[in-house]
């Protein structure tokens, strides 16, 4: 079936140290997968996308990778913040007819001092 | 600054009544969607408009009701067939083109009175 799930429901760390939040997903003919991170009270904000043809994707103190072996897919974020505590989503498209987002149930991430 | 916008931020229901849930985009986006999130949980679709004056129901349309009369609104009506209306409900938009983001709104919460 169709299906994003996340390992982790809570993780907690250290201001400073990196952060490795994880998502397995389903179905092997998706090409395309997006992290977003949502803030309480707000609405999920776009962070990093990467697409299937893809291992490994950075942005700023964010990397993406993907594993299309194991249909796994990891956000790691460098010298995690206090700002960086939020829940964060992994999502899948299907991008067959129209961008059908999959979502998992999110990891929270939280950051002490 | 480009972006949607969903009003009210909060939102009582009565029993028995009706009440919308306002979605406004200035991305110039074609598509537009429509999710539910409960506590703890991702996001589910309720429905999905591809261009205006064409939606579609998406995985938990019963009890819900949309119209797409202009390609920057997308409002949501929460009928009193859904029993169980209490949730956070996002918006977002996207372009048609395949493997795009959807950006979403800040949310509206409805609560039951």
């Amino acid at each position: 079936g169709e299906s994003v799930g996340l390992h982790l429901p809570t993780l907690s760390v250290q201001e400073g140290d990196n952060s490795i939040i994880n998502c397995a997903y389903s179905n092997s003919a998706s090409d395309y997968f997006i992290w977003y991170k949502q803030e309480s009270g707000k609405g999920p904000q776009f962070i990093i996308d990467i697409r299937s043809n893809m291992d490994k994707r950075q942005g700023q103190r964010v990397t993406v990778l993907l594993n299309k072996t194991v249909k796994h897919l990891s956000l790691q974020i460098a010298a995690t913040q206090p700002g960086d505590s939020a829940v964060y989503f992994c999502a899948e498209i299907f991008s067959g007819g129209y961008n059908k987002l999959i979502f998992g149930a999110g990891t929270r991430l939280a950051v002490h001092p | 600054d480009g972006g949607i916008t969903q009003s009210p931020k909060y939102l009582f229901r009565k029993e028995g009544q009706n009440v919308t849930l306002s979605c406004e985009q200035n991305l110039n986006h074609d598509a537009m969607y429509w999710y539910r999130q409960d506590p703890g949980q991702g996001l589910r679709l309720i429905y999905y408009s591809q261009i205006v004056n064409d939606f579609q129901k998406g995985d938990i349309a019963e009890g819900y009701s949309v119209s797409r009369e202009k390609k920057e609104s997308f409002p949501l009506t929460v009928t009193s067939a859904q029993k169980n209306p209490t949730a956070f409900y996002l918006c977002a938009s996207s372009t048609q083109t395949d493997n795009q983001p959807q950006h979403f709104g800040d949310g509206t919460r409805l609560s039951i009175l």
